[in-house]
């Protein structure tokens, strides 16, 4: 059974913090991990598009890692702010025969000032 | 600007009634996709589409339909509102099959069905 778990569930960090999530998938028929940013009110937005083992992505204050081996992906945000405060989806796909994703149920990050 | 736009963006209806919601896309994207947001579930796959006159099903496709016959567009039909199927429901579209691609998102439509 395909299922995506992220953890925590929720984080309630103070300003200047460093924080980190996990994305963890069946790694069997891997494809690529997304990580979305998603707002109250507002949609989700992308971060990253992650594809191979090892892979590495950075965006600002904002990383990921990836292992596809193990089936999990960090999420780092270094010196969290205020405005970091969203909900961070992971979503999996992997190549069965045909692409399939599943998305997390996410990470509710609180960034207190 | 290109963008993704979802109508309407709220609607009540009842019990029994079919409910059509638009997604409208001007990426110029083949992949567009339709997910349901349901607390402690994230965003749930309804159905999906690679390609005009194509259609797929997602985890939680019981209910709903699409059709998909132009690259523009891709409606979610509710054949016949339940309860269970109120939701806030959204509409995303990416420029490749697989998930190379980012998933660019509309902004949502909120369903209430009585």
């Amino acid at each position: 059974i395909l299922n995506v778990e992220q953890s925590p569930q929720s984080l309630h960090v103070q300003e200047g913090d460093s924080t980190n999530f996990t994305c963890s998938f069946p790694s069997s028929n891997f494809y690529a991990l997304h990580w979305y940013r998603w707002e109250t009110a507002k949609s989700p937005e992308a971060l990253f598009v992650m594809t191979l083992n090892g892979d590495e992505k950075k965006k600002g204050r904002i990383s990921a890692t990836l292992n596809t081996k193990e089936g999990y992906s960090y999420l780092y945000i270094k010196g969290s702010q205020p405005e970091d405060s969203a909900t961070y989806l992971c979503a999996s796909w992997w190549d069965t025969g045909g692409f399939k994703t599943i998305f997390g149920a996410g990470t509710r990050l609180f960034v207190k000032a | 600007d290109a963008e993704i736009t979802q109508s309407p963006r709220h609607k009540i209806t009842e019990t029994g009634r079919q409910v059509t919601l638009a997604c409208h896309q001007t990426w110029n994207h083949n992949n567009m996709f339709w997910y349901r947001q349901d607390l402690g579930h994230g965003l749930r796959l309804i159905h999906y589409s690679y390609g005009v006159q194509d259609t797929n099903k997602g985890e939680v496709s019981d209910g709903y339909s699409v059709s998909r016959s132009n690259t523009e567009d891709l409606p979610l039909t509710l054949e016949s509102a339940a309860s269970s199927q109120t939701s806030v429901y959204f509409c995303a579209s990416s420029e490749s099959n697989g998930g190379y691609n980012e998933q660019f998102f509309g902004p949502g439509t909120r369903l209430t069905v009585l």
